[in-house]
């Protein structure tokens, strides 16, 4: 069964501080691997699609790269704007329809 | 707004009524997919189409659930006697599929389902 795993649920930071969210997957084979932005009481935003280990994407202060086991979402120098929960799902090959399984979320709160 | 719709917004409802939820994709998506997100937790899958065919449905869409999508374009997520555990809420996605590849699924804005 495809699982992933996000970490840390919750991260505060002061504005300017860069850091970084993980989510760690497990999946018979992984077509591939996105990455949404979700407002309060908003449906997911569509952020990357990332496909095979060592690809990275950028958009604004944010990137994410892929490894075989995670990927990680870097933030540099956030504004209070970037405060939101971002999720990670995966898209196994086997499954049929390309469904996703997402995890839980990491929650950004970024203070200014 | 081209992008993905869902009515209503909100709905609060008593335990044991049905209700009804309908999502609009973006135009030349053929795939259309429902989620259902509790709060804390990331959105769960519940059922797909393409076109007009419903394809796959999750275990967690119990037999009060039923969805259609009549002729390819917009779907209706039905709940049947609906029960205090059914609250969350329902999201709606679309993508274009095409052969040799997959694409983005597109999120709408969500019903939220308040069951009293």
């Amino acid at each position: 069964e495809d699982q992933v795993t996000q970490s840390p649920e919750a991260l505060r930071l002061q504005e300017g501080e860069s850091s970084s969210l993980n989510c760690s997957y497990t999946v018979s084979g992984l077509r591939g691997l996105f990455w949404y932005r979700q407002d309060p009481g908003k449906g997911p935003e569509f952020l990357f699609t990332l496909y095979s280990a060592g690809e990275e994407k950028e958009k604004e202060r944010l990137k994410a790269t892929l490894t075989k086991k995670e990927s990680f979402l870097h933030i540099t120098a956030p504004k209070p704007e970037d405060s939101a929960t971002y999720l990670c799902a995966v898209q196994a090959i086997q499954t049929s329809g390309s469904r996703l399984t997402f995890g839980e979320g990491t929650q950004l709160t970024v203070n200014p | 707004d081209t992008g993905v719709s869902q009515n209503p917004r909100h709905k609060i409802t008593k335990r044991g009524q049905n209700v009804t939820f309908r999502c609009d994709p973006i135009s030349e998506h053929n795939r259309l997919y429902w989620y259902r997100q509790t709060l804390g937790q990331g959105p769960e899958f519940l059922t797909y189409f393409q076109n007009e065919a419903q394809l796959e449905k999750s275990r967690l869409l119990s037999d009060r659930f039923s969805a259609e999508r009549p002729k390819g374009s917009f779907s209706t997520l039905e709940i049947q006697r609906t029960e205090q555990g059914d609250s969350a809420m329902y999201l709606c996605a679309s993508s274009l599929r095409l052969a040799g590849s997959y694409n983005e699924q597109f999120f709408g804005p969500g019903t939220r389902l308040t069951v009293l």
